[in-house]
């Protein structure tokens, strides 16, 4: 089974406006940490969001949210007031317990930003 | 702070050849990550090291496939006998050993190209 599942291959939103990047995960540990990345042309990875799995308030990091749904396995990232320069490849990601310390990371949405 | 390097950026190399990509990690990063991305895909998990201790190593990571961090310092990964199917971007990350072990974020190098032909 999947670990990561990212559904929309790509997706289109007008500048300004809010878009979300649906994720969701699968694991059975209690302690997990969900991360989003954000791959422009360029190639670099960068990261953009953390979520703990026993964090009690959604993330946020200036115009992105994470809206965590533990009960459904969900860790949607939310952009607000999107701009030109957030058109890349956004990748969720998530971090199991134990002793392995790699993320897992889903297959990707192409995020395009039309002006 | 430089942030994470790779070397060479680029690599064209005829199958059967061997290739060798370097990482340097941020400094005072233990963790180092190798990670393997191919077109339109979410990076893959190759290797991962803590110091100089190769601590997991994926499937992926064929027999051909080694990684070393010597000195628990900057890595290497080699590919031996390279074949059409190992062209992707090699993706090298650290991570911050005071962060704990979910919440510490992977800080990526812009990645090593392989092209195999």
């Amino acid at each position: 089974a999947q670990k990561i599942t990212q559904t929309q291959p790509g997706m289109f939103v007008q500048e300004k406006e809010a878009v979300t990047l649906d994720c969701t995960y699968d694991t059975s540990d209690p302690s997990y940490g969900l991360f989003w990345y954000k791959q422009p042309s360029s190639g670099e990875m960068i990261f953009l969001i953390y979520q703990g799995s026993y964090d009690q308030q959604n993330a946020t990091e200036g115009r992105y949210s994470l809206n965590f749904q533990k009960a459904r396995k969900s860790a949607n990232l939310v952009i607000s007031a999107s701009q030109l320069g957030d058109s890349a490849m956004y990748f969720c990601a998530m971090r199991e317990g134990g002793e392995r310390r790699a993320l897992t990371f889903g297959s990707g949405t192409r995020l395009q930003v039309q002006p | 702070d430089t942030g994470v390097s790779q070397n060479p950026r680029h690599k064209i190399t005829k199958r059967g050849q061997n290739v060798t990509f370097r990482c340097d990690p941020i400094s005072e990063h233990n963790r180092l990550y190798w990670y393997r991305q191919t077109l339109g895909q979410g990076p893959e998990f190759l290797t991962y090291f803590q110091n100089e201790a190769q601590l997991e190593k994926s499937r992926l990571l064929s027999d051909r496939f080694s990684a070393e961090r010597p000195k628990g310092s900057f890595s290497t990964l080699e590919i031996q006998r390279t074949e059409q199917g190992d062209s992707a971007m090699y993706l090298c990350a650290s991570s911050d050993p005071r962060r704990g072990p979910y919440t510490g974020e992977l800080f990526f190098g812009e990645g090593s190209r392989l092209t195999v032909l």
